[in-house]
This record gives structure tokens, C-alpha cells and sequence, in this order.
């Protein structure tokens, strides 16, 4: 069974950071793009970056670049997002997802995690 | 960067009614396109993937259509458990892109 599992999530005043943890299983994880998607508090989905397979490359929304840095462990089967400098506006719930698989007939965005909620006030 | 646009933004139903929700994207995307519908507090669930496949599990009652740059959701027959938001997300290239999202609720 496909199992996204996140964490990390918490209070933070602004312009702090926070680390956030997806942990991955019931699939070959290294095989997959993964994204992560965020939600603020009574507003749409917003996608907010992904990494490739193997960690070579990465997109962000632009209203997170130069702040947030997208990685992943393929050994511990792990994505994380590491946020730096938040603000107000970050507050979400974040959401980690199984993005493009390698070859073809993949459809991603088919798993989701439960979400992790992050607040940046003071 | 490809817009998805979602109408409408809200609608309300009756229990059985027939109810369609639409995606325009910017640009074409071919059929890299999937429908999700979201419950308060939960995550997203699939329901339709590649534009009109169903996603196993899924009822029938719902049905997908579209490419290009016109997508659409049907829900034939809207059951009481159907009365969530609904989304549309584009994943032909990056960044991908959501639409703004249409809340079905109750007549």
C-alpha cells in the first residue's frame, strides 16, 4: 500500500524556518518525481515545487524561489522541504505527492499525504 | 506558466441533479489533466486521470471529457457524498498548475 507520511509542521514566527519530512512507502520511491503542494487556510491548492528522480533537477513556484529548497534521500525513502525567511502567507497545510513516474502510462498526483499544517505568526 | 480556469467557482445542486464543472488551460496540454475532489480537513482524492480516465474505486457517476484545452467533470447523478470542492490540475509541464476550484453545496 502507497503511504505518504508527512512532518515537521508547526509555529514559526516570520522569518523563521522550518524543515518538513515526507516519508515514502509501498513503492520504488527513487522512481518518482515527487512535488509538494500547499494549502492556505480556506483557499485553493497551490502547487509549490518538485524534484526529479535522482535530485538533478528542481522547480518552484516563483513566490517561494530563492527561499525554499526542495530535496530527497532515496535511501530513506524521504522528500523534505527545507523553508527559510516565511512569511505570513506561507501559513498552509503542506501536502507531499507522488509526481511523475519514469516511462510511460505513469499519471501522477495519484497519492497524496494527510498534510502537515504550518503557521508563521508572531 | 499554463492558467488553468475553473468554472464555476461555486454552484448549488440537488441530490440527483446532473452537474458539470469546466477547465480551460492557457495553452494545450493534450490530456495531462486530472480531477480531484477535497472533503474539509482531507486531502485531495483523484478521481479522474488523463481527462477522462476513472481512477479505481471511483463511481461511475463520475466521468471526465476533454483535450486540448477544454476539460470537463460530470457528475451524473449528484449523491449526498459528493458535496465537496472539486479541482482541476494540469501536469504537462512545470510549474503545474491548479484550477481555482468549484464548491458543490447543497440547494
Amino acid at each position: 500500500e502507497v503511504q505518504l507520511v508527512e512532518s515537521g509542521g508547526g509555529l514559526v514566527q516570520p522569518g523563521g524556518s522550518l524543515r518538513l519530512s515526507c516519508a515514502a512507502s509501498g513503492f520504488t520511491f527513487s522512481s518518482y518525481w515527487m512535488s509538494w503542494v500547499r494549502q492556505a487556510p480556506g483557499k485553493g491548492l497551490e502547487w509549490v515545487a518538485n524534484i526529479k528522480q535522482d535530485g538533478s533537477e528542481k522547480y518552484y513556484v516563483d513566490s517561494v524561489k530563492g527561499r525554499f529548497t526542495i530535496s530527497r534521500d532515496n535511501a530513506k525513502n524521504s522528500l523534505y522541504l527545507q523553508m527559510n525567511s516565511l512569511r505570513a502567507e506561507d501559513t498552509a497545510v503542506y501536502y507531499c505527492a507522488r509526481d511523475l513516474g519514469a516511462g510511460s502510462g505513469s499519471f501522477p498526483f495519484d497519492y497524496w499525504g494527510q498534510g502537515t499544517l504550518v503557521t508563521v505568526s508572531s | 506558466d499554463i492558467q488553468m480556469t475553473q468554472s464555476p467557482s461555486s454552484l448549488s445542486a440537488s441530490v440527483g441533479d446532473r452537474v458539470t464543472i469546466t477547465c480551460r488551460a492557457s495553452q494545450g496540454i493534450r490530456n495531462d489533466l486530472g480531477w480531484y475532489q477535497q472533503k474539509p480537513g482531507k486531502a485531495p482524492k483523484r478521481l479522474i486521470y488523463a481527462a477522462s480516465s476513472l481512477q479505481s474505486g471511483v463511481p461511475s457517476r463520475f466521468s471526465g471529457s476533454g483535450s486540448g484545452t477544454e476539460f470537463t467533470l460530470t457528475i451524473s447523478s449528484l449523491q449526498p457524498e459528493d458535496f465537496a470542492t472539486y479541482y482541476c490540475l494540469q501536469h504537462n509541464s512545470t510549474p503545474r498548475t491548479f484550477g481555482q476550484g468549484t464548491k458543490v453545496e447543497i440547494k
